[in-house]
């Protein structure tokens, strides 16, 4: 049980070009959530998901994109990388029981953008 | 909008001593309130919890107190030790989705 996976774990992008970071659990959890962190801002939602199919924005979501195809994966895209997106991003994932839970994170994707 | 406030930002205390951190949350609708350690390099890892239905819990060196009428929650670690150092975060949740964490407290445990 390797709770949640993100890949990679360090990427270094130049303006304007795209990536995809990949987020993968196996807890079978329906919610997944990715998050930056900047220093002295906690954690910022992007966007989320409350199943396979399904996605929303959070509190920051522009310049970035989401899918979720199969349940298990939860993918974050940048289209045309900035240097304001340099932060990293944390992938999380919560089982929903109708009784909150706590969301399981992953240890990390550190992404500069130069 | 909702608002987790958490403070202090950053807390130096000697080993053996007791650190609080204090956090305060707006939407009185918030029924869950966990508390997350980050180490360095690390995603957060949930460390205790509480509901709205408690006031206070206590799991070996670390309780949480919660007062719903000040919208007050505070995490409390007794007898700290070096490996207590990191990054710790309060969050609020009222159900759904939806969590807010609070912008993080930097604990430094001097031997």
């Amino acid at each position: 049980n390797a709770g949640v996976t993100q890949t990679p774990k360090f990427r270094v992008l130049k303006t304007g070009q795209s990536m995809t970071l990949l987020c993968a659990q196996d807890m079978n959890h329906e919610y997944m959530y990715w998050y930056r962190q900047d220093p002295g801002m906690g954690l910022r939602l992007i966007h989320y998901s409350v199943g396979e199919g399904t996605t929303a924005k959070g509190e920051v979501p522009d310049g970035y994109n989401v899918s979720r195809l199969k349940k298990q994966n939860f993918l974050l895209g940048l289209e045309s990388a900035a240097p304001s997106q340099t932060s990293v991003y944390f992938c999380a994932s919560r089982l929903e029981t109708g009784v909150n839970q706590p969301q399981h994170f992953g240890d990390g994707t550190r992404l500069s953008i130069l | 909008g909702e608002n987790v406030e958490q403070h202090p930002s950053t807390l130096s205390v000697q080993e053996g001593d007791s650190a609080v951190i204090k956090c305060t949350y707006s939407d009185s609708a918030s029924n869950y309130f966990p508390w997350y350690k980050q180490e360095l390099g690390k995603g957060p890892q949930l460390i205790i919890d509480i509901r709205s239905n408690v006031g206070e819990k206590k799991d070996q060196r670390i309780a949480v107190t919660l007062n719903k009428t000040a919208k007050h929650f505070s995490l409390h670690i007794t007898e700290t030790q070096p490996e207590d150092s990191a990054v710790y975060f309060c969050a609020a949740s009222t159900g759904g989705f939806k969590t807010i964490f609070g912008a993080g407290t930097r604990l430094f445990v001097k031997a």
